[in-house]
């Protein structure tokens, strides 16, 4: 079983939507938690870490963490045609040490 | 502040040939990471290094594949001989001590034909 779930979509919204995310893992003592964005041919930038439970905001994105349910997820608000990319999620810690666990990417797809 | 260097940007070699990848992590982050990314896949963990010592290594190929990190700075990853499947992105990371975040650098293109 793959330790971090995601589903590969593609993730279709129109411009201005909220686009929702969501990532799951297996290791219930992982500790930190980070999604990146990654453009066609470009590599992978981190746009969000969460450490504990509830929501982390920063400008337009939305980072949840429910360690109980170990689930993680991504909110993009007013979605743009320029967020159009991979969403890795990522976790590290527990077993996985200071490696990071990536989940195979959702596609988004923001048409305008 | 400058972010992840890597170089070259491409490369594409027969099989059987050798390669380098060269990466220069960002200034004053003592963790380093050799990645591996293919097509529609998340980034594999190669191997991990704090400053100059290789401390997570286990899913390196050690028959073909060789890393070093001198001076605890600069790395370089070695494939020798490349084959077919070796194809991939090959991606360098490095964090701090403090944060634990990977910022990551452009990667290499590897076509092994």
């Amino acid at each position: 079983q793959k330790e971090v779930e995601q589903n590969s979509g593609p993730l279709s919204v129109p411009e201005g939507a909220i686009a929702s995310l969501n990532c799951t893992y297996s290791d219930r003592v992982s500790q930190s938690f980070f999604w990146y964005r990654q453009y066609s041919g470009k590599s992978p930038e981190l746009i969000m870490s969460i450490y504990s439970n509830g929501d982390k905001e920063d400008g337009r994105f939305t980072a949840q963490l429910n360690k109980a349910s170990q689930y993680v997820s991504l909110l993009i608000r007013d979605s743009q045609p320029s967020d159009s990319a991979t969403y890795l999620c990522a976790v590290k810690g527990g077993n996985s040490g200071y490696a990071l666990n990536f989940g195979k990417g959702t596609s988004l797809l923001v048409t305008p | 502040e400058a972010g992840v260097v890597q170089s070259p940007r491409y490369k594409i070699i027969e099989k059987k040939q050798p390669v380098a990848f060269w990466c220069n992590p960002i200034s004053g982050h003592n963790t380093l990471y050799w990645y591996l990314q293919n097509l529609g896949q998340g980034p594999e963990l190669l191997i991990r290094y704090e400053n100059e010592e290789a401390v997570d290594d286990s899913q390196l190929p050690k028959d073909r594949f060789s890393a070093e990190r001198l001076k605890g700075v600069d790395s370089t990853l070695k494939i020798q001989p490349a084959e077919l499947g070796d194809s991939a992105v090959y991606l360098c990371a490095s964090s701090s001590a403090v944060s634990h975040e990977q910022y990551f650098g452009p990667g290499t293109r590897l076509t092994v034909t």
